[in-house]
C-alpha cells in the first residue's frame, strides 16, 4: 500500500524560529493535507492541496505539493508557543483513501 | 456546529474482554469514518460509511472488529475479544461526503487493554 515518510521524527525549536518538514512517498497522491494534532484532540485540518507545485498559505502555514505528487512539506514561519502539537501529513490516493505519516512532534521553547 | 461527538473518553478493559466505541456524525455529514490510531503512528483507516452503508472496511480486522451505522447516523465499533495490541485511540471523523474537504475528527476513544 501506500506509504508515507515523514521527517523530522520530532523537533525543538526556540519561539520566533522557522520550521520545515515534510513528507514523501514511493507512491503518486491526488491530493496532499497537512493536520494538526493537540494532545487528547482529534487531527484539525491545517492546510489542503490539490495539484501538483501548488503552494498555498494558512498564515504563518505554508504548503506545497510536489511536482512529482510524491511529496509534500509544510513551514511554520515565526513560531509560537501554540504551534507545539503534531503535524500529520496525509496523502489522498482517490476519495476513499488517505493515509497518514507518522507525524512530527514539535516542542517550543518560550 | 456541534462536532463529531465520542464515547466514552477513555476505556481500560482485559484482554478477551469485549468493548463498543459510540460516535455521532456532525448532523448532515453523510460519510463516517472509523480510524486506530496507535501511540507514535499517524490514523489509520479502519472503515468508512456512506449514509448506513459501507464503502470501505478493507483495513478492519473482521475476525474481532464490527462496526455498524444504523439509520445512516450513530455509529457504533466493537471490538470483541480485544487482544493487547488493540490499544490504541479510536477517531471517528464525519464529512458532509466522500472527500477529504471539511473532515472533522472527534476527540477519539483511548483504549487500554490490560
Amino acid at each position: 500500500g501506500q506509504q508515507l515518510n515523514q521527517s523530522p521524527q520530532s523537533m525543538f525549536i526556540q519561539e520566533g524560529e522557522d520550521v520545515s518538514m515534510n513528507c514523501t512517498s514511493s507512491s503518486i497522491f491526488n491530493t496532499w493535507l497537512w493536520y494538526k494534532q493537540d494532545p487528547g484532540e482529534g487531527p484539525v485540518l491545517l492546510i489542503a492541496l490539490y495539484k501538483a507545485g501548488e503552494l498555498t498559505s494558512n498564515g504563518r502555514l505554508t504548503a506545497q505539493f510536489g511536482i512529482t505528487r510524491k511529496d509534500s512539506f509544510l513551514n511554520i514561519s515565526a513560531s509560537i508557543p501554540s504551534d507545539v502539537g503534531i503535524y500529520f501529513c496525509a496523502g489522498l490516493y482517490n476519495n476513499n483513501d488517505m493515509r497518514f505519516g507518522a507525524g512530527t512532534r514539535l516542542t517550543v521553547k518560550p | 456546529e456541534a462536532g463529531v461527538a465520542q464515547s466514552p473518553r477513555y476505556k481500560i478493559i482485559e484482554k478477551r474482554q469485549s468493548v463498543a466505541f459510540w460516535c455521532n456524525p456532525i448532523s448532515g455529514h453523510a460519510t463516517l469514518y472509523w480510524y486506530q490510531q496507535i501511540l507514535g503512528q499517524g490514523p489509520k483507516l479502519l472503515i468508512q460509511f456512506q449514509n448506513n452503508g459501507v464503502v470501505d472496511d478493507s483495513q478492519l480486522p473482521k475476525d474481532r472488529f464490527s462496526a455498524e451505522r444504523l439509520k445512516g447516523v450513530d455509529s457504533t465499533l466493537k471490538i470483541q475479544p480485544a487482544k493487547l495490541e488493540d490499544s490504541a485511540v479510536y477517531l471517528c471523523a464525519s464529512s458532509h461526503r466522500a472527500s477529504y474537504y471539511g473532515y472533522t475528527f472527534g476527540s477519539g476513544t483511548r483504549l487500554t487493554v490490560v
